[in-house]
């Protein structure tokens, strides 16, 4: 099955500062999503992005579909922005399943 | 913006009972998930279930479980006979179907087994 890959896999940052998260998958994909998970344990859905990029407030994705990644960038992180950040991915028939990555976890510290 | 609800949001149960986790899908949705997340692991795919009858399933997803619509509106994941191992973060997702749609997930249910 599909391979997906997730870098780094623990990253501490200061408040304020910028980070990027990357995801490799194995395979073509039509579905990529990007979640975070937070303390509470919810999947709260960041990005629906199968290709190209996207923005929302301080967090922004791009998924090159050609070349198989995505990156999610964070900036001006804040301690909010802790947890898991997990990428996913479903293959080209639609109506199919998410397979996760093992997940980033992003601890920010004030 | 419209919801997948789950119920409860915590579980406890001893081992060798029976557990329902139910879960009300966004209405205009065609395609339903449940995914399981171990403690501390990636969330993995369960069964998947489209136009009354299953897609896909895993091969976590053995004859332990089983999946209905009942109602048309809701949505629910069976285990018979609980075991230890199937304490997990149990997620219900739901998706319009066709090309460029997400799947849209629950808060999930905390299943514990003791």
């Amino acid at each position: 099955g599909i391979q997906v890959e997730q870098s780094p896999p623990d990253l501490i940052l200061q408040e304020g500062a910028n980070s990027t998260l990357r995801c490799n998958f194995s395979d073509s994909v039509n579905n990529l999503q990007w979640f975070h998970q937070n303390p509470w344990g919810q999947l709260i859905n960041l990005f629906y992005i199968p290709s190209g990029t996207k923005q929302n407030g301080r967090l922004s994705a791009t998924t090159v579909a050609t070349e198989r990644y995505s990156l999610l960038y964070i900036s001006s992180s804040q301690t909010t922005d802790s947890g898991v950040y997990f990428c996913a991915v479903e293959r080209n028939e639609y109506g199919n399943k998410l397979v996760f990555g093992a997940g980033t976890i992003l601890r920010v510290k004030s | 913006e419209p919801e997948v609800t789950q119920t409860p949001s915590h579980q406890v149960t001893q081992m060798g009972q029976e557990v329902i986790l139910r879960c009300v899908p966004i209405s205009n949705h065609l395609y339903f998930y449940w995914y399981r997340q171990i403690l501390g692991q990636k969330v993995e795919f369960l069964v998947s279930f489209y136009n009354n009858e299953i897609s896909e399933k895993s091969e976590i997803f053995d004859d332990q479980f089983s999946v209905e619509r009942p109602d048309g509106s809701n949505f629910t994941l069976k285990i018979r006979s609980t075991k230890l191992e199937d304490s997990a973060m149990y997620f219900c997702a739901s998706c319009a179907g066709g090309f460029n749609q997400p799947q849209h997930f629950g808060d999930g249910t905390r299943l514990s087994i003791l």
